[in-house]
């Protein structure tokens, strides 16, 4: 089955740098891409961006764009996003997705806590 | 950018009512929308696809219908379980953007 793993929850402060990665299993990893959505607290979901799993291409979101890096590793089929120059505003719950037919978001990861805070 | 309006943003319903949930493009859609359900401190669970395609393990008392830029999501019944938050996604154009989410309380 379909699964994505993310690691763990991390405390940063501001100006740092956080890397989650998202570790999947169960599907070809090169024939899928993946995408990062964030949530604040009691907010809704924000699209950060997305990486093809075949050929590493990204597009991010205008927002992020400049301290987002999104990358992968084929040999173990993890994704990787890197968000540096931290605010406390990057407080988030950052999901890791599965994108399906090149659309829309099937499987998702369980989440990564990421606070910001001085 | 695509502005996606959700609503309402909460409702008050009880088991067994029907319900509906509302999301509006800024344009065009071309039916390239989702819908999703998020319990509280998990992540979002595909619904719909497609605008209607009802994802596998789905309910029947979930249906979604619309075209152009009105889309709509109806769980028939309510159920305990359904009180949650839902959100609509646009996968016509990037950047992607969803709704703001209805959160469906109990009344």
């Amino acid at each position: 089955q379909v699964q994505l793993e993310q690691s763990g929850a991390e405390v940063k402060k501001p100006g740092a740098s956080v890397k989650v990665s998202c570790k999947t299993s169960g599907y070809k990893f090169t024939a899928y891409g993946l995408t990062w959505v964030r949530q604040a607290p009691g907010q809704g979901l924000e699209w950060m961006g997305w990486i093809s799993g075949y050929n590493g291409n990204t597009k991010y979101a205008q927002n992020v764009q400049g301290r987002v890096t999104m990358t992968t590793d084929t040999s173990t089929n993890t994704a990787y996003m890197e968000l540096r120059n931290l605010r406390s505003d990057d407080t988030a719950v950052y999901y890791c997705a599965r994108i399906a037919a090149s659309a829309f978001f099937d499987f998702w990861g369980q989440g990564t806590l990421v606070t910001v805070s001085s | 950018d695509i502005q996606m309006t959700q609503s309402p943003s909460s409702l008050s319903a009880s088991v067994g009512d029907r319900v509906t949930i509302t999301c509006r493009a800024s344009q065009d859609i071309r039916n390239s929308l989702a819908w999703y359900q998020q319990r509280p401190g998990k992540a979002p669970n595909l619904l719909v696809y497609a605008a209607s395609r009802l994802e596998s393990g789905v309910p029947s008392r979930f249906s979604a219908s619309g075209s152009g830029t009105d889309y709509t999501l109806t769980i028939s019944s309510l159920q305990p379980e359904d009180f949650v938050t839902y959100y609509c996604l646009q996968y016509s154009d990037t950047p992607r953007t969803f709704g703001q989410g209805t959160k469906v309380e109990i009344k």
